[in-house]
């Protein structure tokens, strides 16, 4: 039982570059969600899903797109990456939304943009 | 929507001694109160939560209280040792809110226990 993993660990982009993240989960679960960690700045939900198919905004989601063609997968996309979307990118997913259910997070995607 | 403020960003104690970690939350339907832990090059993990309808939880050395009247919770850790060094996260809900995260999470506290 790997939980949630993600893929690359790391990666440096050039400016205009586009790169995917991905995000599996083995837990069954159906909501996920993408975060940034920024300092001092804590978790911002970029996009999140409520099943296979679905997608949603959540707090930070310009620039990102997202993708769940499969309920164990969550992919997020930089189509043009700017320096701003340096940061290290979390995934997580959970059994249902909001109150009482534990996310559970992936160790973490660190992207720098030059 | 719901606002989440957490105070100190940064605390040093040393080891065997107490931490407080403090949150503040602002939308007053908010009912559970999670803390998540986050190791060095780790993604954060539930260490533990409350729910509006008790007043505090305990589990080992951690312990969370909640003023539902004043609107803050914290996090308390005894005899603390060297492994419990790490970020921790408040977080609260927004029940009124517009519906576009589940969580909103507090800026965190870097926690050093020193030998």
């Amino acid at each position: 039982n790997a939980g949630v993993t993600q893929t690359p660990k790391f990666r440096v982009l050039k400016t205009g570059q586009s790169m995917t993240l991905l995000c599996a989960q083995d837990m069954n679960h159906e909501y996920m969600y993408w975060y940034r960690q920024d300092p001092g700045m804590g978790l911002r939900l970029i996009h999140y899903s409520v099943g296979e198919g679905t997608t949603a905004k959540g707090e930070v989601p310009d620039g990102y797109n997202v993708s769940r063609l499969k309920k164990q997968n969550f992919l997020l996309g930089l189509e043009s990456a700017a320096p701003s979307q340096t940061s290290v990118y979390f995934c997580a997913s959970s059994y249902s939304w909001g109150q009482g259910y534990e996310q559970y997070f992936g160790p973490g995607t660190r992207l720098t943009v030059t | 929507g719901e606002n989440v403020e957490q105070h100190p960003s940064t605390l040093s104690v040393q080891e065997g001694d107490s931490a407080v970690i403090k949150c503040t939350y602002s939308d007053s339907a908010s009912n559970y109160f999670p803390w998540y832990k986050q190791e060095l090059g780790k993604g954060p993990q539930l260490i533990i939560d409350i729910r509006s309808n008790v007043g505090e939880k305990k589990d080992q050395r951690i312990a969370v209280t909640l003023n539902k009247t004043a609107k803050h919770f914290s996090l308390h850790i005894t005899e603390t040792q060297p492994e419990d060094s790490a970020v921790y996260f408040c977080a609260a809900p927004p029940f009124s809110n517009s519906g576009n995260t589940p969580l909103v999470f507090g800026k965190g506290t870097r926690l050093s226990v020193i030998a």
